[in-house]
């Protein structure tokens, strides 16, 4: 596609349910990544997928957060048993070859956990 | 990690006015991105500037990486310019993290 595409824009949910949120990258970007922005925290990394693989997912802050990609191109990140904590923009970015490569974001999912 | 300093935090201006708005980051990087964040929430690139000036209409960015820091420039500021403008930097050795500033809260009045 044209740009990031992440789904679905917005996520309302319960404390305690899982949650599932998409991202669809720049056709033909092998990179991905995701962030996630919250009031205190400002901008963190997440993962960084190159390919199907994630050489790094040390930005994951616990073991309810997980995330996959499947045929090098979509993207789903995961969270079980969802805590109000949790509540933030989750925004996901892709580049061409990774590396140094200037990144470029989605209009990013806003989660809210009641 | 890498610390990645913005300032200023708040800017407020007329419209038409000029601003610079500086990123300092405490190690040597590859990659130095700045973005603006609307009021919707979008991050949009404006330049890709590891090293050296670039120049997009009223936007320009020099960044002096032997010195770690890096500037953007906004000439006759405009409303739609209103915003956060972040800086992230990125180093080789973290795989393609990038480490984002706190951002500059830019107003411009009419």
């Amino acid at each position: 596609g044209a740009g990031v595409s992440q789904s679905p824009s917005n996520k309302v949910t319960e404390k305690g349910k899982d949650v599932e949120l998409r991202c669809d990258p720049i056709s033909g970007h092998t990179a991905l990544y995701w962030y996630r922005q919250s009031l205190g925290q400002g901008l963190e990394f997440l993962i960084y997928f190159q390919g199907n693989s994630a050489p790094d997912k040390s930005g994951l802050p616990s073991d309810r957060f997980s995330a996959e990609r499947t045929g090098g191109s979509v993207s789903t990140l995961t969270i079980q048993r969802t805590q109000q904590e949790d509540s933030a923009v989750y925004l996901c970015a892709s580049s061409y070859t990774g590396g140094v490569q200037p990144q470029h974001f989605g209009d990013g999912t806003r989660l809210s956990i009641l | 990690g890498i610390q990645v300093e913005q300032s200023p935090p708040d800017l407020i201006l007329q419209e038409g006015a000029n601003s610079t708005l500086r990123c300092n980051f405490s190690d040597s990087v590859n990659n130095l991105q700045w973005f603006h964040q609307n009021p919707w929430g979008q991050l949009i690139n404006l330049f890709y500037i590891p090293s050296g000036t670039k120049q997009n209409g009223r936007l320009s960015a020099t960044t002096v990486a032997t010195e770690r820091y890096s500037l953007l420039y906004i000439s006759s500021s405009q409303t739609t310019d209103s915003g956060v403008y972040f800086c992230a930097v990125l180093r080789g050795s973290t795989l393609g993290r990038l480490y984002f500033g706190r951002g500059t809260q830019l107003t411009v009045w009419p």
